[in-house]
């Protein structure tokens, strides 16, 4: 059973690129959720989504944007890169249905941005 | 707002002795408190949660966690280290579900390092 699937592993992109990651979720789970990692820092909630809606939102400017597809894939997109945008994005997913609302989630190896 | 905190940058223990790992939260309501470690350029790997019952949890890789409601503490520990434990260590808490999905907060992370 393949876990947490992420791609690219490393992405260098310059100052007000564009770039889209990817995430395949673990078999079986429903919910994707992405959080940045920027070096020496815990991981900060981006967002999450469920049933293909973004069902909650972090401190993340709009230029950070995603989606959900039917087989539960999803993708973040973050436009106008600057500088600080640099950091691992990590990829989690998890069964999050009702009474099942607290179970752990399982990340992906995550993509290395770099932005010149 | 949630949040966590991870008093210790790094711990040092020698090998075969006794590790703690120090969290403390804060959060409205029950606390949903959760242990992950991450290896270098790898993503974060589930260890424990506490959810509710028995104060101390047991988790992978012969790691355990106690919970202490009236010190806001999640501590993480193991009775015996190995070289092999030395990795990076975030403690994360999610507020109760009130109808709405909570987020999950991360620590700033604590580096474990085993000493042979």
């Amino acid at each position: 059973d393949a876990g947490v699937t992420q791609s690219p592993t490393h992405l260098i992109k310059t100052r007000g690129q564009q770039v889209t990651l990817r995430c395949s979720p673990k078999s079986g789970h429903d919910t994707v959720s992405w959080y940045q990692q920027a070096l020496g820092q815990g991981p900060q909630f981006i967002f999450q989504y469920y049933e293909e809606e973004e069902r909650q939102r972090g401190n993340f400017p709009d230029r950070f944007s995603g989606h959900q597809f039917p087989n539960y894939s999803s993708e973040l997109n973050v436009n106008a890169l600057l500088l600080g945008d640099s950091a691992l994005y990590l990829c989690a997913s998890s069964l999050d249905t009702g009474t099942n609302a607290y179970n752990e989630q399982f990340f992906g190896p995550g993509t290395r941005l770099t932005v010149l | 707002a949630q949040s966590v905190a991870q008093p210790e940058d790094q711990v040092n223990v020698a090998e075969g002795n006794p590790l703690t790992v120090k969290c403390t939260y804060s959060v409205s309501g029950n606390p949903y408190l959760f242990w992950y470690v991450q290896y270098p350029n790898r993503g974060l790997q589930f260890l424990l949660k506490y959810i509710t019952g028995d104060n101390l949890v047991k988790g992978s890789y012969g790691f355990e966690a106690e919970f202490n409601k009236s010190q806001t503490s999640f501590h993480l520990k193991k009775p015996s280290a190995l070289v092999s434990d030395s990795a990076l260590y975030f403690c994360a808490v999610r507020g109760e579900n009130s109808g709405g999905y909570q987020k999950v907060t991360f620590g700033i992370g604590t580096k474990l390092q085993v000493i042979p």
